[in-house]
């Protein structure tokens, strides 16, 4: 099954604990980004890459780091997480940027 | 940057009611909208594009307008259900820079049996 997956689903932590937040897509997609979703924000981008090892920020980068070895994979780090990263966050991938984004199901972070 | 807005925020409609969304945008050279519906709880889905060669285009009770000397595009839906009840997302490709879509802030459509 076409398919975009992000582990964990749900995540309490705690401010300065280094967390990583995975996300795999089994559609040779080439195009992966990731978003969060605050409540009145809409879908904001934080980084996106255009295949392997080339990544770039997007509109909320601050505090974020991403990296894409292997063109299934798009991880997204946080070395030092704070209360204001407490948000939903969303993997999505497609072929191209102007094409059909899928989404993974989303990851809720509460950061304490 | 690319700047997307949605218009209105929130709208009810009774069942059966068309419902009407207005997505307006920046920047002129962009070719690529999309529209999104993400239900209570879930994921974001794509529900209609349309591209910038094209002016209309429908997909059962769905359809989408765009209007690129007035820089918007609207989100059409006919004869409307509970299972519209949503938020839904209009998205612009942002030209200048990087590679990307820029979306709007979401509309809620309440739709009342």
């Amino acid at each position: 099954e076409a398919q975009v997956t992000q582990n964990p689903r749900y995540l309490i932590t705690v401010t300065g604990k280094k967390l990583t937040v995975t996300c795999s897509q089994n559609m040779n997609h080439e195009y992966m980004s990731w978003y969060r979703q605050d409540p009145g924000l809409g879908l904001r981008q934080i980084y996106y890459s255009m295949n392997v090892e080339v990544t770039d920020k997007g509109d909320v980068p601050e505090g974020y780091k991403v990296s894409r070895k292997e063109k299934r994979n798009f991880p997204l780090i946080l070395e030092s997480p704070s209360p204001n990263q407490t948000s939903l966050y969303f993997c999505a991938s497609s072929f191209q940027y102007q094409e059909t984004q899928y989404f993974g199901p989303g990851t809720r972070l509460l950061v304490l | 940057g690319e700047n997307v807005e949605q218009h209105p925020s929130t709208l009810s409609v009774q069942e059966g009611d068309s419902a009407v969304i207005k997505c307006t945008y920046s920047d002129s050279a962009s070719n690529y909208f999309p529209w999104y519906k993400q239900e209570l709880g879930k994921r974001p889905q794509l529900i209609i594009d349309i591209r910038s060669n094209v002016g209309e285009k429908k997909d059962q009770r769905i359809a989408v307008t765009l209007n690129k000397t007035a820089k918007h595009f609207s989100l059409h839906i006919t004869e409307t259900q509970p299972e519209d009840s949503a938020v839904y997302f209009c998205a612009a490709k942002v030209t200048k820079g990087n590679n990307r879509l820029a979306f709007g802030k979401g509309n809620q459509v309440v739709v009342i049996p």
